[in-house]
């Protein structure tokens, strides 16, 4: 069974850029979730896709915006960076909404120069 | 804001038992205790959950007080592996996580 896979690993952009992550789900889980991690703090809830559709959304503004497709696999779109964008990116998948544990990937480090 | 509150670092030798504390005061009767670790330049690790009864499974325990007020995670014989940093989280089903800034356990030789 493969885990949770996220790409690219590393990435360097410039202020005023556009980005996109990506994210694999495990096989067979229908939710994910992107959480932005700032270097010595806690993930923050970015937002959460449930068969395909936006289901809770953390503070985060309007330029960040995400797809989940049929296959369940998503993507984290970042328009306009800002050098406060720079994270580690991370998704986590899990079998279905609700009670149930959350698999993380290894996580995207962005960097906004 | 976190709704949990966890010591900043605990330390703990190997082969012993690891406690970890968390206070959740304001726990609503539908959330749950979730517990996530996160070593270093990882992503979180799923370890556990409960809502009252206490819970073990191959990684730990948890032990939750009757008022649900707050918890402690074991570690039955903590390794140089275990050393990371320890989430508690208080969610509903929703799964919207907010993570505090968490415990940083050290496990010592």
């Amino acid at each position: 069974e493969t885990g949770v896979t996220q790409s690219p690993t590393h990435l360097i952009k410039t202020r005023g850029q556009q980005v996109t992550l990506r994210c694999s789900s495990q096989s067979g889980h229908n939710t994910v979730s992107w959480y932005q991690q700032a270097l010595g703090q806690g993930p923050q809830f970015i937002f959460q896709y449930y068969r395909e559709e936006e289901n809770g959304r953390g503070n985060f503004p309007p330029r960040f915006s995400g797809l989940q497709f049929p296959n369940y696999s998503s993507e984290l779109n970042v328009n306009a960076l800002e050098l406060d964008d720079s994270a580690l990116y991370l998704c986590a998948s899990s079998l279905e909404y609700g009670v149930y544990e959350q698999y993380f990937g290894p996580g995207t480090r962005l960097t906004v120069t | 804001d976190a709704k949990t509150t966890q010591p900043p670092s605990m330390d703990c030798a190997e082969g012993r038992a690891a406690n970890l504390p968390c206070n959740h005061s304001t726990i609503s009767g539908n959330e749950y205790v979730y517990w996530y670790r996160q070593i270093h330049s990882q992503g979180p690790q799923y370890i556990i959950h409960g809502l009252k009864n206490n819970e073990t499974n191959e990684m730990a325990s948890l032990i939750i007080t009757e008022d649900r007020k707050s918890s402690t995670l074991i570690l039955p014989h903590a390794t140089l592996r275990d050393t990371a940093v320890y989430y508690c989280i208080v969610d509903n089903y929703g799964q919207n996580f907010v993570f505090g800034p968490g415990t940083r356990l050290s496990v010592l030789p």
